[in-house]
């Protein structure tokens, strides 16, 4: 079964740092990776997904993700860090087509990391 | 209007009560999904609907009871819940079920509160 690791529930940087999340997941065959924010009072918006190609994935607003098979990590950057950041992140994975050679569509989520931005 | 619409926003009810969340999506997807999003925990998927047929069931207890008439509204029924049920429940819709190809695409939610 696949599981995600978020190892940190919550995060602080000032603003215009940069930022890391961190974000590993446990699956045995090619895994499809997202990374989804959820600002207060509202649902979860897709940042960027990874499925095949490139390991360097861009995504909206400024954010990209590296994902690296050797670490089973897929983890979250932006080089500077907006106030308007300040969300809950959530990592999630799925099936690859290798899977049984069919696609699945459910997906596992992490428990989220909590940025604040500090002005 | 685009996008997931949920209904309402907040609900708070008593165990003995019977209430409905509404989803509506207005994106043409033929997937629909309920899932419960507790405090410190992950993401719970509960239902999943896929051309108003049921493809998933996550061991979900009968109190709640999901509906889809039609590819566009989602229904949560609700009856008999407990203290433990109070949490954020998140309608989503995809372009279809069984592709990871086509994301997610989450209302805002609606806050139940059961006293």
């Amino acid at each position: 079964a696949q599981s995600v690791t978020q190892p940190d529930i919550h995060i602080t940087v000032s603003e215009g740092a940069s930022l890391e999340l961190r974000c590993n997941y446990s699956y045995g065959a090619t895994p499809y990776l997202f990374w989804y924010v959820q600002s207060p009072g509202q649902g979860l918006q897709l940042l960027l997904k990874y499925f095949s190609g490139d390991t360097l994935v861009q995504g909206i607003k400024g954010f990209e993700a590296e994902f690296k098979r050797s670490q089973s990590s897929f983890n979250l950057r932006k080089p500077s860090v907006h106030w308007s950041d300040a969300a809950e992140y959530f990592c999630a994975v799925g099936a690859g087509r290798d899977a049984g050679g069919t696609s699945y569509g459910k997906l596992t989520f992490g428990q989220g990391t909590i940025l604040t931005v500090h002005p | 209007e685009t996008g997931v619409t949920q209904t309402p926003r907040h609900l708070v009810m008593g165990m003995t009560n019977k209430k409905s969340l509404k989803c509506e999506q207005h994106l043409g997807h033929n997937a629909m999904y309920w899932y419960k999003q507790s405090a410190k925990k992950p993401l719970e998927l509960m239902f999943v609907y896929s051309l108003e047929e049921r493809v998933e069931n996550n061991s979900v207890p009968s109190r709640f009871s999901p509906e889809c008439p039609n590819s566009s509204h989602l229904f949560l029924h609700l009856h008999t819940l407990q203290p433990e049920d109070s949490a954020l429940y998140l309608c989503a819709s995809s372009q279809d079920w069984d592709r990871l190809l086509s994301p997610l695409h989450f209302g805002n939610g609606t806050r139940l509160t059961v006293t």
